[in-house]
């Protein structure tokens, strides 16, 4: 396994613009997370995928927020019209629910991080 | 939802034990893991517990759980300067999602 991966791993970005940052997860998970976290915080949870479905999506900050996953491998996260208070980190993590002996374990990428100027 | 509580700041001689705790409220928790975060990086799974189970070990690390308090613990035996981190509880529950509180941030002194 080479690990989750995100990209791009830093994206600074005048306020109005939209951002997209893509995920691979590890070959052969079917679950796909996206997790927002702020400075001194814990992640925040924004949604979820189980292969292409997107099975929970109520946790999006706001329809400013939009995720895919279209092939049921990478997935993108879009922001459309940031503001300054998007600045964060955004996580992407994956698991295997095929897997239960070993706790279905969910592992994170090294993250990329969003700043709005 | 689900709430985790944990103490904020930690701080141990290089040496000792730690004793990282957790507070968590949904009680159909069914994995509970344990995360290390370091300075600007992702997050690096370090262990996990069945919610079956009252203990594990791996190595320096031992996680107690106690489920009908809702309390899960993650001791670290001979902590490092390189166990210097901040350290999350997630318990995952039926919903499939691990939830996280704000973290228990560690800090190891010479």
């Amino acid at each position: 396994d080479t690990g989750v991966s995100q990209d791009p791993r830093h994206k600074i970005t005048k306020r109005g613009q939209n951002v997209t940052f893509r995920c691979d997860p590890i070959s052969e998970h079917n679950r796909l997370y996206w997790y927002r976290q702020t400075l001194g915080q814990g992640p925040e949870f924004l949604t979820y995928f189980q292969n292409e479905a997107q099975l929970e999506k109520s946790r999006l900050l706001s329809d400013r927020f939009s995720a895919e996953r279209p092939k049921g491998s990478f997935s993108t996260l879009e922001i459309q019209r940031t503001e300054q208070g998007d600045s964060a980190m955004y996580l992407c993590a994956s698991s295997s629910r095929d897997r239960p002996t070993s706790g279905n374990t969910i592992y994170f990428g090294e993250g990329s991080w969003l700043t709005v100027v | 939802g689900e709430d985790v509580e944990q103490s904020l700041f930690l701080s141990v001689r290089e040496g000792d034990s730690s004793v990282i705790n957790c507070t968590y409220t949904d009680s159909s928790s069914t994995y509970l893991y344990w995360y290390k975060q370091e300075p600007g990086a992702g997050l690096q799974l370090l262990t996990y517990i069945f919610s079956n189970m009252d203990m594990k070990q791996d190595q320096r690390l031992t996680v107690l759980l106690n489920k009908k308090d809702k309390h899960l613990s993650l001791r670290i035996a001979d902590t490092q300067t390189g166990d210097s981190a901040i350290y999350f509880c997630a318990p995952k529950g039926g919903s499939y999602i691990p939830t996280f509180g704000r973290g228990t941030s560690l800090i190891v002194h010479p």
